[in-house]
């Protein structure tokens, strides 16, 4: 059974200092997924990695998928409110997959 | 914005009665999904559909039951509710388009249903 864990589950920083959150597994996955969810929305989808060793940036947002496709992190720069939510990374055992399993997320809050 | 509705956004009952969650689309996607959000579980997967009656299990699969007679609706049932189906619903669709293989989902509003 394949299994995304991520840390840290909660998160709490004051605005303006940088965070990393991870999504490890000991299997390897074909693709990797950020989504962030607001309350009482539904997740929305940041980005997708699919090679091994890659990085994507989407303004202060980094996301990095591990050499071995096992792993990922998310890195934010200089934290805003606005970045406040949870988090989940998905992922993809293979091509032909169906379907994507979820991490349990990382609540992250960012103090004013 | 894929157009995914959700309907209701919000429904308390009582254990035992029948419910039926419907997810609608707008844009004729083969893929879509129900999961269950809950506390320390994250999000799970209940049943999804690769096409009009073509449906499969989730890992949450039990007390639950999914139908699909037409691309744009695909209706998820608990066939005699429990309290511990307490919790929120979201549908979501895969954009094979936009996605080709990596199953990127978009999701609706969600349903939060409390059993009583």
């Amino acid at each position: 059974t394949q299994l995304l864990e991520q840390s840290p589950q909660f998160l709490s920083i004051q605005e303006g200092e940088n965070l990393t959150v991870y999504c490890n597994s000991s299997s390897v996955f074909s693709s990797l997924q950020w989504y962030r969810q607001e309350p009482g929305e539904g997740p929305v989808l940041l980005v997708t990695v699919v090679t091994g060793g890659e990085v994507k940036k989407l303004k202060r947002l980094t996301f990095q998928f591990g050499d071995a496709r096992k792993d990922s992190s998310l890195h934010i720069t200089a934290a805003q409110p606005g970045d406040t939510g949870l988090y989940l990374c998905a992922g993809a055992g293979s091509l032909s997959d169906d379907k994507i399993i979820f991490g349990k997320g990382t609540r992250l809050h960012i103090l004013p | 914005d894929a157009g995914i509705t959700q309907s209701p956004r919000h429904k308390v009952t009582e254990t035992g009665t029948p419910v039926t969650l419907r997810c609608h689309q707008t844009e004729n996607h083969r893929y879509m999904y129900w999961y269950r959000q809950d506390p320390g579980h994250g999000l799970r997967l209940i049943h999804y559909s690769y096409g009009v009656k073509d449906t499969d299990k989730g890992e949450v699969s039990d007390g639950y039951s999914v139908s699909r007679s037409k691309t744009e609706d695909f209706l998820l049932t608990l066939e005699s509710a429990t309290s511990s189906q307490t919790s929120v619903y979201f549908c979501a669709i895969s954009v094979e388009e936009t996605s080709g293989t990596y199953n990127e989902q978009f999701f609706g509003p969600g349903t939060r249903l409390t059993v009583l």
